[in-house]
């Protein structure tokens, strides 16, 4: 099973409509990430956790809020949906621990549409 | 200046060829350093850790010049399988909390 999983994988949805993505891992790791990858624009850092109740602002926060309800789980949640929200968004932890510490994980994404 | 830059390519190689990535970044308080490969619509994984004594994993080799504030990955006998998008990734700050990833570098091989 993959160590950091998202849903929904795709999501078609219309403006001005909320929206949820999920994100779960299993590394028990304390760390973290929401990003979302635009063609041409690399990742950008949405929000990150470091722990339960620590939530930190990224660099385009503007438009989402996130919800950290346990060690495992991190939500990503669009209040009311526009287009130009449309990207791949990926969920990453981290341990900042040990050898590897800083090295980010990722889930496998969630290809949103905003029409 | 942007804060982690690549040349963006397409890098175009025949199998068996050496190629080069080259990386520069603009926070000198940086501490980590990465590279990510990440394959057409993808997760970003990791490829390796980047060490100020640079370091080798098989037919990947990554340098790291401080004092340049400049990373670099070298593929030496390119297989199919390496075409992918390569992104070199800093840390933002010294306490890590944060990732910068540059755009990425794309690597197309052909047999």
């Amino acid at each position: 099973d993959a160590d950091v999983t998202q849903t929904p994988r795709n999501r078609i949805t219309k403006t001005g409509k909320r929206i949820m993505l999920e994100c779960s891992q299993t590394k028990g790791h304390d760390r973290m990430y929401w990003y979302r990858q635009d063609p041409g624009l690399g990742l950008r850092l949405i929000y990150y956790s470091f722990d339960v109740k620590d939530i930190n602002k990224g660099e385009i926060s503007d438009g989402y809020s996130v919800s950290r309800q346990a060690q495992a789980k991190f939500s990503l949640s669009l209040e009311s949906a526009i287009p130009n929200q449309t990207a791949l968004y990926f969920c990453a932890t981290s341990d900042p621990s040990g050898r590897a510490a800083d090295t980010q994980y990722f889930g496998p994404g969630t290809r949103l549409t905003v029409l | 200046r942007k804060e982690v830059e690549q040349d963006p390519g397409p890098f175009n190689v025949p199998e068996g060829a050496t190629v080069a990535f080259n990386c520069t970044y603009s926070n000198s308080a940086s501490q980590s350093f990465f590279w990510y490969r990440q394959d057409c619509r993808k997760e970003p994984k990791l490829l390796m850790s980047v060490y100020s004594s640079g370091n080798e994993d098989g037919r990947f080799t990554a340098q790291l010049n401080r004092a340049s504030q400049y990373i670099s990955l070298l593929i030496r006998d390119s297989k199919l399988s390496d075409s992918a998008t390569y992104l070199c990734v800093v840390t933002a700050n010294q306490a890590g909390t944060a990732l910068i990833f540059g755009k990425g570098t794309t690597l197309s091989v052909s047999s």
